[in-house]
């Protein structure tokens, strides 16, 4: 079965300190692994896409890995800010826009 | 503001009633998505539109969901008898190649 997990479910850390979500998948065929930042109430916003191969891909503080071996990323958030306050959500894309396939994202609360 | 633009931003119906939703793309992007997303959940395809033609619906979309994008530009999605079940956060997204642009959602609230 085609399906997306992340972890942890929900991050609670200090302003400033630094943090990684995980995200593993059993997808096939695959085509680029994404992550997003969602805001509550708002759209999900793309912060990178990394296709099989390519290993590493930053966007600001921002940095996401990709081992399409073991079939797991990572998303690194470096000097967390309040505005870092979101669900970040890990998708992987089997061959077009249609047909993603969505984790259920981790809550990440940043506290001052 | 030239990103995707969705309308209603919240809309409270009772069951039984019809409700529609309007999304306006950005202005060069062929491709129009629509997707539901329920509390704590990744959204769900809905269906998919290639310019005005509708190219995928989901399992999800039941006979009461239709959707159309006249002239390959807006798109509207309508629910008829809506359901408590419906209740949940509709997004629209559009892309030219490949990234997903998604608008603010409505969020449909059934009595």
């Amino acid at each position: 079965k085609n399906q997306v997990e992340q972890s942890p479910q929900s991050l609670i850390i200090l302003e400033g300190k630094n943090c990684t979500l995980q995200c593993n998948y059993t997808v096939s065929p695959f085509s680029n692994l994404r992550w997003y930042k969602q805001d509550t109430g708002r759209g999900p916003v793309s912060l990178t896409i990394m296709t099989f191969s390519e290993n590493t891909k930053s966007n600001g503080r921002y940095t996401a890995t990709l081992d399409a071996d073991t079939k797991q990323s990572s998303l690194h958030i470096t000097a967390s800010q309040l505005s870092d306050s979101a669900s970040y959500i890990c998708v992987v894309s089997m061959d077009s826009n249609y047909q993603l396939i969505w984790g259920a994202g981790t809550k990440l609360i940043i506290k001052p | 503001d030239t990103g995707v633009s969705q309308n209603p931003r919240h809309k409270i119906t009772k069951r039984g009633q019809n409700v529609t939703f309007r999304c306006d793309p950005i202005s060069e992007h062929n491709r129009l998505y629509w997707y539901r997303q329920t509390l704590g959940q990744g959204p769900e395809f809905l269906t998919y539109f290639q310019n005005e033609a509708q190219l995928e619906k989901s399992r999800l979309l039941s006979d009461r969901f239709s959707a159309e994008r006249p002239k390959g530009s807006f798109s509207t999605l309508e629910i008829q008898r809506t359901e408590q079940g419906d209740s949940a956060m509709y997004l629209c997204a559009s892309s030219w190649t490949g990234k997903l642009f998604f608008g603010s959602g409505t969020q449909l609230s059934v009595l």
